[in-house]
């Protein structure tokens, strides 16, 4: 089945710091990906729409100066939290389906957990 | 506003029961929607996807249920395990390019 591999699994480091996060179809091409966010004992809130080739979409409320996200090609996206803050600290899951078939599931990576100290 | 509405937010229930999970939407004209599960500190797992002409999808000891004109899905575990202790989420699609919107979940805990 359509695996979605998420890296790194957890992050730890100092505020000021600049974190990239990997999200890539293993057996399956995407032109769109989506970047989730996820704070303790709350549901995903979709932060991004990654389009290959070009910008990506943001969430009201998202600053895409802070969060940077790149879809270089059908099988990865990253996600940079630039200069991160303790505030930024939460688990960041991707998704992704499979372009140009209908109606498909979306596949979710296992998340990253930052932690900003 | 579309937004997906997963009710309760925790259940408790001992092992071998039945139990219906649910779930609402404020949209009826839905493209698909997919039930996921996620474990403590984990990612989502999917466990069935309805499309918007399908009424009900089975997987397993799931069944997952759909009825657009009132808005509703229900998730039917049957004999529960342990096992299946978890967060449930129920996510709606709009369209074959739109974002998901996630409801809040259901916790779950099966108890021996």
């Amino acid at each position: 089945g359509a695996v979605v591999s998420q890296h790194p699994s957890r992050v730890i480091c100092k505020s000021g710091t600049s974190v990239k996060i990997e999200c890539r179809s293993l057996d399956f091409q995407a032109t769109t990906m989506f970047w989730y966010r996820q704070f303790p004992k709350q549901s995903l809130m979709l932060m991004a729409t990654s389009n290959e080739g070009s910008k990506a979409t943001y969430e009201q409320g998202v600053e895409k100066d802070k969060f940077l996200i790149n879809h270089a090609s059908l099988t990865l996206s990253t996600l940079t939290v630039t200069s991160a803050h303790p505030e930024d600290s939460s688990f960041y899951i991707c998704s992704a389906s499979e372009t140009g078939l209908f109606n498909q599931p979306q596949h979710f990576g296992d998340g990253t957990r930052l932690s900003i100290l | 506003k579309q937004e997906v509405t997963q009710i309760p937010a925790a259940l408790s229930v001992p092992e071998g029961e039945n139990l219906v999970l649910n779930c609402s939407f404020t949209d009826s004209a839905i493209y698909n929607l997919q039930w996921f599960r996620q474990d403590p500190g984990k990612g989502l797992t999917s466990l069935l996807l309805i499309q918007s002409s399908q009424r009900e999808q089975t997987s397993g000891r799931l069944n997952a249920s759909l009825d657009k004109s009132s808005g509703r899905s229900t998730l039917y575990i049957a004999a529960s395990q342990p096992g299946d202790s978890a967060t449930y989420l129920c996510a709606v699609k709009y369209s074959s390019a739109s974002k998901i919107i996630f409801g809040s979940g259901t916790r779950l805990s099966i108890r021996p």
